[in-house]
């Protein structure tokens, strides 16, 4: 159980285009979903804070105008890049944490790995 | 503020035990979580301590010292399949919020599994 897909795996893009990723919990109710970056040796660096019927809440330093957040139900999170440009090059993931299990653990998608050209 | 600190890389031999360590220094504490991380893959769960003590689960072992600001993960019987990254993370509800469950991750410990 808890499985979360997230889609899709892999993108590259030209500068100036939009770049809409998804992640979908499988197998359980997601109440929030988080959304991170991953640059090539760094550790996750949470973008934001995405509960479901909400707005999402951003971290300090990340643009909510170029990262465009959805969670419009309990089993799908959408982030848009937008306007992307070769600086937003880097690995994106998410993960859900299920409204009913206990110890608030976070299930991670296998990422999405995007270039902009 | 909040700081995770852990080790950068390790090395260890195939059926060898490794002790990983984690120092964390944060406003709050509301569990530490231990996530393995192939490359290019997402994380995968591995273990959770929020009371202090030992936590075993397997071939893998998480403990954690709250005064101390200490947790470390034992892996015993390694396999090559172990070589990957391992990432700390705290659940730091003064930073984050009494009702959020955001985690902050450290940067990780490559570990390398050699024959």
């Amino acid at each position: 159980g808890a499985v979360v897909s997230q889609h899709p795996s892999w993108v590259i893009c030209k500068s100036g285009t939009s770049v809409k990723i998804e992640c979908r919990s499988l197998d359980f109710q997601a109440t929030t979903m988080f959304w991170y970056r991953q640059f090539p040796k760094q550790s996750l660096m949470l973008m934001a804070t995405s509960n479901e019927g909400s707005k999402a809440t951003y971290e300090q330093g990340v643009e909510k105008d170029k990262f465009l957040i959805n969670h419009a139900s309990l089993t799908l999170s959408t982030l848009t890049v937008t306007s992307a440009h070769p600086e937003d090059s880097s690995f994106y993931i998410c993960s859900a944490k299920p409204g009913q299990l206990a110890k608030n653990i976070q299930y991670f998608g296998a990422g999405t790995r995007l270039s902009v050209l | 503020g909040q700081n995770i600190d852990q080790p950068t890389e390790m090395t260890a031999t195939e059926g060898a035990i490794v002790q990983i360590n984690c120092t964390y220094q944060t406003s709050g504490f509301n569990g530490l979580f231990w996530y393995q991380q192939h490359a290019g893959e997402a994380p995968t769960f591995l273990s959770y301590n929020v009371l202090d003590g030992l936590e075993e689960k397997g071939r893998f072992s998480s403990f954690l010292s709250r005064s101390k600001g200490y947790s470390y993960l034992l892996l015993k019987e390694l396999q090559m399949k172990d070589s990957a990254s391992y990432l700390c993370a705290v659940r730091d509800p003064v930073r984050s919020g009494a009702g959020s469950y955001q985690l902050t991750f450290g940067k990780g410990t490559k570990l390398s599994v050699i024959p």
